[in-house]
């Protein structure tokens, strides 16, 4: 069983341009976290989706930061018109199913770099 | 903000167990204590979690005191592999959804040959 798979690992955005963050949540999981970390800092919550809802995004920035998890396919985590503070790891896991003991399993992370 | 409270920092002689505590003085009768940990810039690592009682897996243990308001995590015989900020979290479980795990600052654990 393959585990939470986020692509690309590393991206290079100049300022202003859109980045688009992926993330494949293991197999038979259903709801994705997404988490922000800032160099030499902590995670910070984004964003927690359900496929084809968004539960929480008490998180997200409220201009550029966008988040979706269609029916088919991965989570994308789109940044529109990035700038030099939007450089950070971003963190993406998944969780089974709604309630219940279950732990999230996160990726390895796609590092984003705005020059 | 996180709900917990960790020392910032702690050293373990390799071979050793690490006990790293966690204040949680505030938990409330829904909250699950979580752990995980984060090996330099990887993703955050599953350890163990617990509502009341000690659990014990692979890992490590997780002894959690009877009034719920602080807890251990024990790692038996670390490793250098084991060096990595280890997070504390407290969460809600329910049927009508989970809360997202949020991240204090963590204790950064060294083991030291």
């Amino acid at each position: 069983n393959a585990g939470v798979m986020q692509n690309p690992r590393h991206l290079v955005r100049r300022r202003g341009q859109e980045a688009r963050l992926r993330c494949s949540p293991m197999k038979g999981h259903s709801h994705v976290y997404w988490y922000r970390q800032l160099p030499e800092e902590g995670l910070k919550f984004m964003v927690y989706l359900q496929k084809e809802n968004i539960i929480d995004e008490s998180g997200m920035p409220k201009e550029r930061f966008s988040a979706e998890f269609p029916k088919e396919g991965p989570s994308i985590l789109r940044i529109q018109q990035v700038v030099r503070g939007d450089s950070a790891a971003y963190f993406c896991a998944s969780s089974p199913f709604l309630g219940g003991e279950a732990e999230a399993f996160f990726g390895q992370g796609t590092r984003l770099t705005v020059v | 903000d996180a709900k917990t409270t960790q020392p910032t920092s702690m050293d373990c002689a390799e071979g050793r167990a690490a006990n790293l505590p966690c204040n949680h003085s505030t938990i409330s009768g829904n909250e699950y204590v979580y752990w995980y940990r984060q090996i330099h810039s990887q993703g955050p690592q599953y350890i163990i979690h617990g509502l009341k009682n000690n659990e014990t897996n692979e890992m490590a243990s997780l002894i959690i005191t009877e009034d719920r308001k602080s807890s251990t995590l024990i790692l038996p015989h670390a490793t250098l592999r084991d060096t990595a900020v280890y997070y504390c979290i407290v969460r809600v479980l329910s049927d009508s959804g989970n809360t997202p795990l949020v991240f204090g600052k963590g204790t950064r654990l060294s083991v030291i040959a």
